[in-house]
């Protein structure tokens, strides 16, 4: 089945302590992106990756790093979580047209609270 | 860069009636535009997109949206909502490289 796995899809930390919400697609999409989900706001985007080794910066990059060594993998870390991340973040992958753009497929969430 | 507005935030119609949501887009060159449900627990699920071409797109569940460029709108429509419509509905505008900016979502709920 395609799809996009998230996990963990709950989490409870506490502040400064690090981790690593995986994300993990089986559709060989180009495209990975990392969203996050907060009322009244929409989605915004966090990073994005085009291709392997391929990333950058979305709307709302600052407290997060990602990675992008292989295709299907694109895991989110949090160096230093602090309380303004607890949030409902989701992957998302996409095949590219060749001009640029396609639909996306979400992950199922994760939801993290930072205490 | 590009941006949508979905004005508003919730929405309560009864079952077998008709449903508009709207949204409105602004981008400076042809946008790619997209309407992504999401029901509670879930995430996202492309209802329908808009790349070129005919202006009214039809999309999954029995859903349509009208690309109206004059008015920079994208509504979506269903002449009869079930109830299993409730959730919430996001419009999006993409652009190169795929950078997506979505709404704020309207958040349906169906009386039955």
């Amino acid at each position: 089945e395609a799809q996009v796995t998230q996990n963990p899809r709950y989490l409870i930390t506490v502040t400064g302590k690090k981790l690593t919400v995986t994300c993990s697609q089986n559709m060989n999409h180009e495209y990975m992106s990392w969203y996050r989900q907060d009322p009244g706001l929409g989605l915004r985007q966090i990073y994005y990756s085009m291709n392997v080794e391929v990333t950058d910066k979305g709307d709302v990059p600052e407290g997060y790093k990602v990675s992008r060594k292989e295709k299907r993998n694109f895991p989110l870390i949090l160096e230093s979580p602090s309380p303004n991340q607890t949030s409902l973040y989701f992957c998302a992958s996409s095949p590219l047209s060749r001009q640029g753009y396609g639909e996306l497929f979400f992950g199922e969430g994760s939801r993290l609270t930072v205490l | 860069a590009q941006s949508v507005t979905q004005p508003d935030i919730h929405i309560t119609v009864s079952e077998g009636a008709s449903l508009e949501l709207r949204c409105n887009y602004s981008y400076g060159a042809t946008p790619y535009l997209f309407w992504y449900v999401q029901s509670p627990g879930q995430g996202l699920q492309l209802l329908l997109k808009y790349f070129s071409g005919d202006t009214l797109v039809q999309g999954i569940k029995g859903f349509e949206a009208e690309f109206k460029r004059s008015q920079s709108s994208f509504n979506l429509r269903k002449p009869s909502v079930h109830w299993s419509d409730a959730a919430e509905y996001f419009c999006a505008v993409g652009a190169y490289n795929n950078d997506m900016r979505f709404g704020a979502g309207t958040r349906l709920t169906v009386k039955p």
